[in-house]
């Protein structure tokens, strides 16, 4: 079964350092990977997803993330944090091939408080 | 704003009542889901349509659970004689799949649920 695991509750960066968001993923054949973060009392934003090509996915805000097969990870970065990244982010990947509904399967999400 | 829409934000109802939902999708999105979240949890899948036609329906939506898209926009989720473990918060995306193609979903900002 496709499945994705987020093994950070929470992550603690200060405000202008690195910051990595964990993510690896268990599914059959190629993953289709996601990246969203949900702010208080809002819905899911898209951020960048992997479908083929580039191993180095960049997205919105800055983020990009690295997928890496032998690993079977796809962890969300950012080379300098800013407070207002402080939200729930979730990686996802898409159901299995032969599931023609293409729906996602969520991670329990990771929270990311970047302190000033 | 052309981004998928909710309505309402917040429901509270009383334990046995029904409440209807509904989802406005970005317009030329042909395809809609519905997920439900928990609190501390990923958004899990409930049912998925395709334009006017509903293809999967997760084991998570009971019989007390129904959900249309009449004429392939709008969509309304019912949930009849409401649990007090119905309580979540239920996302709407909507996504647009040419050809073989495949887009991300864009989630709207979701309708809380509880019941007391």
């Amino acid at each position: 079964a496709q499945s994705v695991a987020q093994p950070e509750d929470q992550v603690n960066v200060a405000e202008g350092n690195p910051l990595t968001v964990k993510c690896t993923y268990s599914v059959s054949g190629n993953p289709y990977l996601f990246w969203y973060v949900q702010y208080p009392n809002r819905g899911l934003q898209f951020l960048l997803k992997y479908i083929t090509g580039d191993n180095l996915v960049k997205g919105s805000y800055g983020f990009e993330a690295e997928f890496n097969k032998s690993q079977t990870s796809f962890h969300l970065k950012k080379p300098s944090a800013l407070v207002s990244d402080s939200a729930l982010y979730f990686c996802a990947v898409r159901g299995k091939r032969m599931d023609s509904s293409y729906k996602l399967i969520f991670g329990s999400g990771t929270r990311l408080l970047v302190r000033p | 704003d052309t981004g998928v829409s909710q309505n309402p934000r917040h429901k509270i109802t009383k334990r046995g009542q029904n409440v209807t939902f509904r989802c406005d999708p970005i317009s030329e999105h042909n395809r809609l889901y519905w997920y439900r979240q928990t609190l501390g949890q990923g958004p899990e899948f409930l049912t998925y349509f395709q334009n006017e036609a509903q293809l999967e329906k997760s084991r998570l939506l009971s019989d007390r659970f129904s959900a249309e898209r009449p004429k392939g926009s709008f969509s309304t989720l019912e949930i009849q004689r409401t649990e007090q473990g119905d309580s979540a918060m239920y996302l709407c995306a909507s996504s647009l799949t040419t050809g073989g193609a495949y887009h991300e979903q864009y989630f709207g900002p979701g309708t809380r649920l509880t019941v007391t």
